[in-house]
């Protein structure tokens, strides 16, 4: 059971280039959503999806896109990389829709640097 | 969502209880307190929650007070691989939420 896989682990991007992120879990849950954690900050939500095709936004979601065509994957966009993004990004998930009535899985983290 | 307020760091001797305050005086009468932590930059881990009643698993004890306005996790006997950031979150059961994270308490466990 691989939880949830993230990929890659680290990323360097030009100002102005755009990428996805990659978010899969394998434990059937609805619930899935990014952060981001800037050094010495705690976790700050950018997007989350409580199913497929129903996303909504975080605290910080300018600057990213986000789609769930699938139970299993959750990819975050960057449309236009800027140094501003530069941080590490989680992704999660949970069992029940929207409850977090149990325990959350992360991701093992994608350490993106914009320069 | 109810704010919750924890100290930026605390330290523990190997060995001896470590305990984790957190204050939650808005919480709501639906809202569940849990705990996470982070332990080097990897993913947060969960670590135990709970609503109202005194809660414990194999990893840590969880105290909230009567009013709920506050709580502390106790890691009985805590060990340097519990050197971590502890985050304390209040969230409500069910409905779609966004769940958002504080800064937490840097726990350093001293040998």
């Amino acid at each position: 059971n691989a939880g949830v896989t993230q990929t890659p682990k680290f990323q360097v991007l030009k100002t102005g280039q755009s990428m996805t992120l990659q978010c899969a879990q394998d434990m059937n849950h609805e619930y899935m959503s990014w952060y981001r954690q800037d050094p010495g900050m705690g976790l700050r939500l950018i997007h989350y999806s409580v199913g497929a095709g129903i996303t909504d936004q975080g605290e910080v979601p300018n600057g990213y896109n986000v789609s769930r065509s699938t139970t299993e994957d959750f990819p975050l966009r960057l449309l236009s990389a800027a140094p501003s993004q530069t941080s590490v990004y989680f992704c999660a998930s949970t069992t029940d829709r929207g409850r977090w009535s149990t325990e959350a899985f992360f991701g093992q983290g994608t350490r993106l640097t914009v320069v | 969502d109810a704010k919750t307020t924890q100290p930026p760091s605390m330290d523990c001797a190997e060995g001896r209880a470590a305990n984790l305050p957190c204050n939650h005086s808005t919480i709501s009468g639906n809202e569940y307190v849990y705990w996470y932590r982070q332990i080097h930059s990897q993913g947060p881990q969960y670590i135990i929650h709970g609503l109202k009643n005194n809660e414990t698993n194999e990893m840590a004890s969880l105290i909230i007070t009567e009013d709920r306005k506050s709580s502390t996790l106790i890691l009985p006997h805590a060990t340097l691989r519990d050197t971590a950031v502890y985050y304390c979150i209040v969230r409500v059961y069910g409905g779609y939420q966004k769940v958002t994270f504080g800064t937490g308490t840097k726990l350093q466990v001293i040998p």
